[in-house]
């Protein structure tokens, strides 16, 4: 059973970067077919895709976020991670990790609420 | 750039009726969606994938249908553990993944 959990700080100040990482176990980010990816959820709104990132480094990212955005493999612990540059308010949001398999998001880590504030 | 219209925005039925939310696509698209149920606090647990495919350990009164550009989930005899928000997801616009806005589920 493949399990995801994410960590980092759950406080970041106005214009600082967000680095968020999931651990995975039960299975390798070099599974075939598989990539790894962060949804985040606002507080009472819906889900927004952020990117996805394979282990061998390719993907994609949510074209609104790219810009301050950077997700890594880092198949020697078997994490990726999330790098979220300049960040306002608006990145106030639970950070969930998940496996995409096939294009649909079937493990999910629990999620890490991060806030944004001085 | 396709988008997911989820309808209605809140259901409110009672234990053992039967759920019928809507996810419909801006246009024409393949049959590769997902739905995902999310109970408060949790995340996101994959219910149907490819239209009408049930994922691992989800009951049989969980069923997907697609109809052109319209797909549904239905939860039949509905209970009380299934009250809950429901999203859809499709990758028509991979390498980007699309989310609906949701359906919440309540109890009436």
């Amino acid at each position: 059973q493949v399990q995801l959990q994410e960590s980092g700080p759950r406080v970041v100040k106005p214009s600082e970067t967000l680095s968020l990482t999931c651990t995975v176990s039960g299975g390798s980010i070099g599974c075939d077919y598989c990539y790894w990816s962060w949804v985040r959820q606002t507080p009472g709104k819906g889900l927004e895709w952020v990117g996805y990132i394979s282990a061998s480094g390719s993907g994609d990212q949510n074209p609104s976020l790219k810009r301050r955005l950077t997700i890594s493999p880092d198949t020697s612990k078997n994490q990726f991670s999330l790098n979220l540059s300049s960040v306002t308010a608006a990145d106030t949001a639970t950070y969930y990790c998940a496996r995409v398999k096939w294009e649909v998001l079937d493990y999910w880590g629990q999620g890490i609420l991060v806030t944004v504030s001085s | 750039e396709i988008v997911l219209t989820q309808s209605p925005a809140t259901l409110s039925l009672s234990p053992g009726e039967t759920a019928t939310l809507s996810c419909r696509a801006s246009q024409s698209v393949s049959s590769f969606l997902a739905w995902y149920q999310q109970k408060p606090g949790q995340a996101p647990r994959l219910l149907i994938y490819d239209a009408s495919n049930r994922a691992t350990g989800i009951p049989p009164r969980f069923s997907g249908s697609v109809s052109g550009t319209d797909f549904t989930l239905t939860i039949s005899s509905i209970e009380p553990e299934d009250f809950a928000v429901y999203y859809c997801q499709h990758r028509a616009n991979w390498p980007s993944l699309t989310f609906g806005g949701g359906t919440k589920v309540e109890i009436k």
